[in-house]
């Protein structure tokens, strides 16, 4: 059973750019979640991916968006990158919701 | 009110102590709550699942109290390898809603 990966581990892009982020979920899973981490919070929820479907929204702005695809693998799609957008981007996923989410090790953008 | 409050602590407790944390959440409707456990620099990993009931796992027990709206985490007879950051997390009845973690609780565990 493979766990959840996300690509890639590291990015630093420049203020104004788009940037997508991918992973992809745990055998079984069904359900993705995406979380914003900046240092010494915690995560912040995005938005969740139930087949295919968003569901659940945090409070991020409409340049946050995403994706699923059939496989339940999912991307994070930021656009007009701001440098308050630097973060860690944990990915994370679960079966219909339950059993709580397993995440993945995540993606740490910097924005300069 | 923030939705789910934690004591960011330190907890500074040396080793072989029992330490317990709380967390408050305020959103009524969720349903399923978890505690996590994060080390520095890496991702959350699930510690256990938190029940009215009560659960144990080893060393570590958790609780939830909806009529208080807090869930707690005990640690008995804590290890060196216990130092870390607990998170605690609602996960919402209605899936439109938002999950929603705290801002964790760092521990460390004193030789």
């Amino acid at each position: 059973e493979t766990g959840v990966t996300q690509s890639p581990t590291h990015l630093i892009k420049t203020r104004g750019q788009q940037v997508t982020l991918r992973c992809s979920s745990q055998s079984g899973h069904n359900t993705v979640s995406w979380y914003q981490q900046a240092l010494g919070q915690g995560p912040q929820f995005i938005f969740q991916y139930y087949r295919e479907e968003e569901n659940g929204r945090g409070n991020f702005p409409p340049r946050f968006s995403g994706l699923q695809f059939p496989n339940y693998s999912s991307e994070l799609n930021v656009n007009a990158l701001e440098l308050d957008d630097s973060a860690l981007y944990l990915c994370a996923s679960s079966l219909d919701g339950s059993y709580g989410y397993t995440f993945g090790s995540g993606t740490r953008l910097t924005v300069v | 009110r923030k939705e789910v409050e934690q004591d960011p602590g330190p907890f500074n407790v040396p080793e072989g102590a029992t330490v317990a944390f709380n967390c408050t959440y305020s959103n009524s409707a969720s349903q399923s709550f978890f505690w996590y456990r994060q080390d520095c620099r890496k991702e959350p990993k699930l510690l256990m699942s938190v029940y009215s009931s009560g659960n144990e796992d080893g060393r570590f027990t958790a609780q939830l109290n909806r009529a208080s709206q807090y869930i707690s985490l005990l640690i008995r007879d804590s290890k060196l390898s216990d130092s870390a950051t607990y998170l605690c997390v609602g996960v919402p009845m209605n899936r439109d809603d938002k999950i929603i973690f705290g801002k964790g609780t760092r521990l460390h565990i004193l030789p």
